[in-house]
């Protein structure tokens, strides 16, 4: 069964600063993994989707996400904060596509001016 | 498109009381999910439709939660007699043909509370 960990339940950076968020995952299969995101008060919108094809993904808002097999990793990475940044990140497996989405519990990213 | 369309925004009822939540997925598209998010167990899929039928009613907390999908087009989730505890944003998402695991498309929610 796949499983999804993010690592950091919340993430503070300030505004032009680089933002990492951390997802680890498990999953008996190639996986497919997402990262969507979720501001106050919104629904979920994806960001970006890795479905083993490049590992490097780019989503959008400038946002990219690299798949590591080898470390079991899917993290978020932005170079540069934006305060409109400011919301929750999942991070989502599923096994080939033959099985409901998984989300992790989710990361709060603060942008601080 | 539209999108994902859900309603009511935002429900307030008593203890007790039918709740009914609806949702209109993208057109075409053939699975239909219903999601539960609180701030203790953040994001839990109750239920997934495909092609209208239920296919995974595992994560139904109760059998006072029920769901239904009469066409390709509308979706309803009830919850009766509702309590305190079910007071959270209820999601419906919906995918296209590419299957169960592949990308969702979320709703706005309907936050509900039950006093």
């Amino acid at each position: 069964a796949q499983s999804v960990t993010q690592l950091d339940s919340h993430v503070s950076v300030s505004e032009g600063t680089p933002v990492l968020l951390r997802c680890n995952y498990s999953s008996s299969y190639s996986p497919s993994l997402f990262w969507y995101v979720q501001h106050p008060n919104k629904g979920l919108q994806l960001l970006l989707k890795y479905t083993s094809a490049a590992t490097l993904v780019k989503g959008i808002n400038g946002f990219e996400a690299e798949f590591k097999k080898s470390e079991t990793s899917f993290h978020l990475t932005k170079p540069s904060a934006h305060m409109s940044d400011a919301a929750e990140y999942f991070c989502v497996v599923s096994d080939q596509g033959n099985t409901p989405l998984v989300f992790g519990k989710g990361t709060r990213l603060s942008v601080i001016a | 498109d539209a999108g994902v369309i859900q309603s009511p925004r935002h429900e307030v009822t008593e203890m007790g009381q039918e709740v009914t939540l609806r949702c209109k997925p993208i057109s075409g598209h053939d699975y239909l999910f219903w999601y539960r998010q609180t701030m203790m167990r953040g994001l839990e899929l109750l239920i997934y439709f495909n092609n209208n039928v239920p296919i995974d009613d595992s994560g139904m907390p109760e059998d006072r939660f029920s769901a239904k999908m009469p066409n390709a087009s509308f979706s309803t989730l009830k919850i009766q007699p509702s309590e305190p505890r079910d007071s959270a944003v209820y999601f419906c998402a919906s995918a296209g043909l590419a299957g169960k695991g592949d990308t969702q498309y979320f709703g706005p929610g309907t936050r509900l509370t039950v006093l």
